[in-house]
């Protein structure tokens, strides 16, 4: 079954300390990946993607994120956290469905930052 | 380029009434979505329009949800009976039709019933 799989429902990190957010999928094929942002009382931003090529992917904000196919994984990083990072962390996969690709979610990553 | 517009940000209702929402994508984006997230989970597709037609609703309680997507641009979602399971933010969504699954949102429209 297809499924996305976020290990921490919660973590909180200080200030200028470096960031991981852990995401594991269930996917047949080569997955299309996504992490998304959202920030209280907003909606979902994207914060990077891979569908092919470079394992590595630089997004927004100073984010990145490296696609580990032999582990099924695509952790976010950040080498320094800011106070604004603090929000919640979706990692989703776009899973085939006809001639689109389906959005699966996990249930999210809240970050905190503590000052 | 405008994003993609909500509205009312925020309803309370009392169960058993009715509440519409609306939505007005990015200019040229064919696929339109909704979804419902409730707090603190991640969010569950209720319906993807392409254009004015429906690709997916499977999700969608057909009993109470109803959604249109007319002239394949602006789209409604109504609730009608509310429960109070629908408290809930609505989230609406968009994109290219071959975008791969990166999708624009909306700020939401944050829905309470009492």
């Amino acid at each position: 079954a297809q499924s996305v799989t976020q290990p921490d429902i919660h973590i909180t990190v200080s200030e200028g300390a470096s960031l991981e957010l852990r995401c594991n999928y269930s996917y047949g094929a080569t997955p299309y990946l996504f992490w998304y942002v959202q920030s209280p009382g907003q909606g979902l931003q994207l914060l990077l993607k891979y569908f092919s090529g470079d394992t590595l992917v630089q997004g927004i904000k100073g984010f990145e994120a490296e696609f580990k196919r032999s582990q099924s994984s695509f952790n976010l990083r950040k080498p320094s956290v800011h106070w604004s990072d603090a929000a919640e962390y979706f990692c989703a996969v776009g899973a085939r469905a006809g001639n689109n690709r389906k959005l699966i979610w996990g249930l999210g990553t809240s970050l905190a930052v503590n000052p | 380029e405008a994003g993609v517009a909500q509205s009312p940000r925020y309803k309370i209702i009392e169960k058993r009434q009715s509440v519409a929402f609306w939505c007005n994508p990015i200019s040229g984006h064919a696929t339109l979505y909704w979804y419902q997230q409730i707090l603190g989970q991640g969010p569950k597709l209720l319906i993807q329009f392409q254009n004015n037609g429906v690709v997916d609703d499977s999700q969608l309680p057909k009993d109470r949800f109803s959604a249109e997507r007319l002239k394949g641009v602006d789209s409604t979602l109504k609730i009608q009976p509310a429960k109070l399971e629908d408290s809930a933010v609505y989230l609406c969504a968009s994109s290219y039709p071959t975008g791969g699954g990166e999708l624009f949102f909306g700020e939401g429209s944050r829905l309470t019933v009492l």
